[in-house]
Formats: C-alpha cells, structure tokens, sequence
C-alpha cells in the first residue's frame, strides 16, 4: 500500500539553529502535503501546507519544500525556538485528494529545542 | 466557538464491552474524520464522513462503525471492544471534503483490559 517515510524519528538543536525534517510518498497522485505539530498530550494542529502546483511555501519561520520528481518533501524551521519542541507529522493524501482521498501519516519527528 | 468538542476524555473499558465516542463541531463544516494515534505511529484514518449523510471506511475501519448524525455530529461506536483498540482517537473537521483534517478535537484516551 501507499506510505509515508518520515526522518529523522528524533531531532534535537540548540535554540536559534535550524531544524530541517524530511518526508518522502509512494503515491504519485498525491498533490497535497500538509504538516501538523503536536506537543506532549495536545491535539495536532495544521502547521503549514502546500499542493503539487507549488514548490515552495513559507509563514514566518517555517517553510515546506516540494520535489514532485523525487516525491519528497520538507519542513524547515529556522531560528528555533524552546517553544518549537514538538512531535511533527508529516501527511501525503493519497488517490488525487478528492473525495475518496485521504491522508497517510508519517510516523512523526519529536524535535526538541535546547535552550 | 469551541472548535471540535469531543467526549469522553478518558474512559476504560473491559474486553467486549461496547461505547460511543462523540465528537461535535461549531464551524459549519462538511466533513469530518475519526483518526486513532498509537505510540510510534501516525495517525490513521478510521473513517469519515465528506458531508452530512455519507460516511466511508478509511485505513483501519475493522471493528468500528460511525453515524453522522448531522452535520455537527459524528460518533464513533465500538461494538465490542479489544485490547488492541487501546488508543487515543482523534476527531477532525475540515470545510471541504478533501481528506485534509483541519481542525482536532483534543482526543479522548481509551483503554481496554
């Protein structure tokens, strides 16, 4: 079946670096790609996230990359903060998207921000 | 608003026993979802609804059944409960019907013994 490969498992810097996590999918129909931060014991939360056409998206300090042709994708989060100390998910929808297209899941990042 | 509202927050269950889990949302959405999140795993669609009146199953719907009860509403029933459905189940909404979650509720821990 489809699948979504997620690296690094875990992800430490120290605050002010820049935390880079990559993911790549099987799927070549899939054309959105969406990221969601966790922290310990709360919901995900949509982050950021960016569709095929796209090859590149930024808000504030985070950014997704897009490489279609090598079916991978990645955030970037310069300048980190202890705040940014999360489990981050990467996702891939899977058969176009559309109605019948649902998201795989990454098994996810744990970055932490040394102070 | 309160988001996507869900209940119980916690609940412990014997093997067999059944339950529903509710999950509500304010923001006039269409669709929704039930996700359930295992240690070292994503999350993983159960099922979901794209609007009122239509559900279908997503990646691991073995064991489960939903009702989308109207377009606030979408619960998660477990008729007969197994260990291996110890896991913190996630209701989701989003305004289209795309598989893309926008919004979660903040969970609900179930354990079954």
């Amino acid at each position: 079946g489809e699948n979504v490969e997620q690296h690094p498992s875990t992800l430490s810097v120290q605050e002010g670096d820049s935390a880079v996590i990559k993911c790549t999918y099987s799927d070549s129909a899939s054309n959105y790609f969406p990221w969601y931060k966790q922290e310990l014991g709360k919901r995900p939360q949509l982050i950021i996230d960016i569709r095929s056409n796209v090859g590149e998206k930024k808000d504030q300090r985070i950014a997704v990359t897009l490489n279609k042709t090598a079916k991978h994708f990645s955030l970037h989060i310069t300048e980190t903060q202890p705040e940014d100390s999360a489990v981050y998910f990467c996702a891939a929808s899977i058969r176009g998207g559309g109605s019948q297209g649902n998201l795989i899941f990454g098994k996810g990042t744990k970055l932490s921000v040394k102070p | 608003n309160a988001g996507v509202t869900q209940t119980p927050k916690f609940q412990v269950l014997k093997t067999g026993q059944s339950m529903t889990l509710q999950c509500a949302q304010d923001m006039n959405h269409n669709s929704m979802y039930w996700y359930r999140q295992d240690p070292g795993m994503g999350l993983r669609l159960i099922y979901y609804s794209a609007s009122e009146g239509t559900t279908d199953k997503g990646e691991v719907p073995n064991g489960y059944n939903v009702s989308r009860l109207n377009k606030r509403e979408f619960s998660l029933r477990l008729e007969s409960a197994a260990p291996s459905q110890t896991s913190v189940y996630f209701c989701a909404s989003s305004e289209s019907g795309g598989g893309q979650p926008q919004h979660f509720g903040d969970g609900t821990r179930l354990s079954i013994l």
